[in-house]
């Protein structure tokens, strides 16, 4: 039971870019969703959150979107740079379950220079 | 370094050996939630703690698995009689509680070979 779903394994940018990584949830539940950067052999890094409340959140080059009708979010990342390469997890929440994260399978983002 | 510590980094057991997981959260953080990534996968819940309280183990294999958060000292994941299947990274993160805010702060991982 695929909760989160991200299915895009792979995205390949070029420098400058937009790079848009999307990612899908199918329980009408969840209320607040996160966005996580992970390098190999290293623990997530948290990047961007939203609440349930808001469709958009801006921090500097990352913006998450969210569509609760379609339940669907993407983060935005503009301009795209080499150091962004990494692999991408959206996480899921919701205030019933305390503080479990439900995350997607990941996209790894590739930015060439 | 004020971050979430892992140790060890890495682990290496034989079947039906024990597996020790430690982590100390964030300085002023309190909850601890233990995170497991299978090769190719995403992270999978296993169990969430507050100090000397297991809050939601949903997640956790229903034999050979536990956890603890004592008063005193870093989270322990434990794991008895490891197999093969046990070989994964196992991350733990911490977060200060706080209501309306559900970030969770990272440990850079346990990687677990089990030969």
């Amino acid at each position: 039971d695929q909760q989160v779903k991200q299915n895009s394994p792979s995205l390949s940018v070029q420098e400058g870019r937009i790079s848009i990584l999307n990612c899908d949830y199918t329980n009408s539940m969840f209320d607040y969703f996160l966005w996580y950067k992970k390098y190999p052999a290293e623990g997530p890094t948290f990047l961007i959150s939203i609440s349930s409340i808001k469709d958009k959140n801006e921090d500097g080059r990352f913006t998450v979107f969210l569509n609760k009708s379609a339940k669907h979010l993407s983060l935005h990342i503009v301009p795209s740079q080499p150091g962004d390469s990494a692999v991408y997890f959206c996480a899921a929440s919701h205030y019933n379950q305390g503080g479990k994260l439900i995350f997607g399978q990941g996209t790894e983002l590739s930015v060439k220079p | 370094n004020a971050g979430v510590m892992q140790n060890p980094r890495h682990l290496v057991r034989r079947r039906g050996q024990e597996a020790r997981l430690r982590c100390s959260p964030m300085k002023g953080h309190s909850h601890v939630y233990w995170y497991r990534q299978l090769p190719e996968e995403g992270l999978k819940f296993m169990v969430y703690l507050q100090k000397e309280n297991i809050i939601d183990e949903s997640g956790m294999p229903k034999e050979r698995f536990s956890a603890e958060f004592p008063k005193e000292g870093p989270s322990i994941l434990r794991i008895q009689q490891v197999v093969r299947g046990d070989s994964a990274a196992y991350f733990c993160a911490s977060s200060p509680g706080t209501s309306g805010r559900r970030e969770q702060y990272f440990g850079p991982g346990t990687r677990l070979t089990v030969t």
